[in-house]
């Protein structure tokens, strides 16, 4: 089945310095790509629509120059948080389609900013 | 309203019982339903997909659709102290992923 890879699993990062997270596609290629946000004990929240190729599509309320999005080729979205503040730690997943048009999800990657 | 409605639990059952998982929604556009199981600390993977209305079922896992009470149900058989994880309905209007919307979740405990 489809498998979407992300790293890393779990980063501690100062406060004020930039994270970067990455999404692959290992069995297929994803022209589109979606980041979430989860806080402890609550549903996913979409920050985000990564198109290989040109710019992503932020949910409203995201700030799109803290949180860039680059989808450079068909298996790699990266999400690269800049100037990270506390506030900032979460639990970040990706997201791409796989066959059938369904949503097939990455391990998640732990934040923590301190 | 929201679009997605799904009761949080958490939902405790002994080993063996059946589990019943809901979710009702509010847009009748919507043709694709996902559940989604998610450990903690882990991402969600994808337990069953349908579309439209109808039952699916693979192995302990049932999933049925009834559009026409905007309902979607997930049934584990035989449920065992494994299947405890949170369990996430998801659904969309169209293809590509687009816009798909996320219960909440409910957390189930299987006791053993």
């Amino acid at each position: 089945g489809a498998v979407v890879s992300q790293h890393p699993s779990r980063v501690i990062c100062k406060s004020g310095t930039s994270v970067k997270i990455e999404c692959r596609s290992l069995d297929f290629q994803a022209t589109t790509m979606f980041w979430y946000r989860q806080f402890p004990k609550q549903s996913l929240m979409l920050m985000a629509t990564s198109n290989e190729g040109s710019k992503a599509t932020y949910e409203q309320g995201v700030e799109k120059d803290k949180f860039l999005i680059n989808h450079a080729s068909l298996t790699l979205s990266t999400l690269t948080v800049t100037s990270a503040h506390p506030e900032d730690s979460s639990f970040y997943i990706c997201s791409a389609n796989g066959a059938g048009n369904t949503i097939y999800f990455g391990e998640g990657s732990w934040l923590t900013v301190v | 309203q929201k679009e997605v409605e799904q009761d949080p639990g958490p939902l405790s059952v002994p080993e063996g019982a059946i589990v019943s998982l809901n979710c009702t929604y509010s847009n009748s556009a919507f043709q694709y339903f996902m559940w989604y199981r998610q450990y903690s600390r882990k991402g969600p993977e994808l337990l069953m997909y349908t579309y439209s209305s109808g039952n699916k079922e693979d192995g302990r896992f049932t999933a049925q659709v009834d559009k026409s009470s905007k309902y979607i149900s997930l049934f584990i058989r035989d449920s065992q102290p494994s299947d405890s994880a949170t369990y996430l309905c998801a659904m969309s209007a169209d293809t590509g992923g687009f816009k798909t919307i996320f219960g909440a979740g409910t957390r189930l405990f299987v006791k053993a």
